[in-house]
């Protein structure tokens, strides 16, 4: 199984400043024959679902703020939230879809500071 | 407006069984992949179960195999989990979502918990 390994665990962000988070998975997500990373994110707030921010590392799903962005190929990515709302707190996590069974990080969580 | 509902949640004790089941609407069930994930108290995400669209291939975490059973009847545009043997460490919220690579539609949860 692909192991995906987020850090921080936790970081805080003043308002208007920059988050940014890591994921590393224990081998490529890089599928060769499309140039495609199997490498998503999701936002989860308390009470609510998951929410699908970025798939493919970097392509942003429809009606997502082009505040978050994702970057990285292969083995290491990043989620970056270039200024911070309220109503970004939440837990990020990464996401491979490269082999048939999924697999999540453990998250990181985002606080206001 | 694309939609799944999970239903099927509850208490049940060490040993039991519980049927999870999804209701979508708003898109074409049968032409998708789909899953259930789940989160434990205090915990991260879990992906635990995929099932292809015509339910001829099914995958499943470690922890469950043998022990859980996705399934769906696409005619009544529905997914369950059929949860035997349950544990104490099978509680958590179960989320069924759409696999469209990766996951781009999430009900909004039921809550299982085994304890006796």
């Amino acid at each position: 199984d692909i192991v995906m390994t987020q850090s921080p665990d936790s970081l805080a962000v003043s308002l208007g400043e920059r988050a940014t988070m890591n994921c590393k998975s224990s081998q490529s997500v890089l599928y060769s024959s499309n140039n495609r990373n199997y490498l998503a994110w999701y936002q989860h707030r308390p009470g609510q679902p998951p929410k699908l921010l970025i798939s493919w590392a970097s392509t942003r799903e429809s009606g997502v703020p082009d505040r978050f962005s994702g970057s990285g190929s292969e083995t290491n990515f990043t989620l970056t939230i270039s200024s911070l709302q309220a109503e970004d707190v939440a837990v990020y996590y990464c996401q491979q879809y490269y082999g048939t069974l999924l697999t999540f990080g453990g998250g990181t969580k985002v606080e206001i500071k | 407006e694309v939609q799944l509902v999970e239903s099927g949640g509850g208490l049940v004790q060490p040993g039991g069984s519980l049927r999870l089941s999804c209701a979508d609407s708003g898109f074409t069930f049968s032409s998708y992949w789909m899953s259930w994930v789940r989160q434990a108290p205090g915990k991260g995400l879990e992906w635990v179960a995929n099932i292809k669209y015509d339910g001829s291939e099914k995958y499943y975490v470690e922890s469950v195999k043998g022990r859980f059973t996705i399934s769906r009847d696409n005619a009544k545009n529905s997914l369950y989990l059929q949860m035997n043997s349950l544990r104490v460490e099978d509680t958590a919220v179960y989320y069924c979502a759409r696999y469209r690579s990766p996951l781009d539609v999430w009900g909004q949860g039921t809550t299982v918990t085994v304890s006796s």
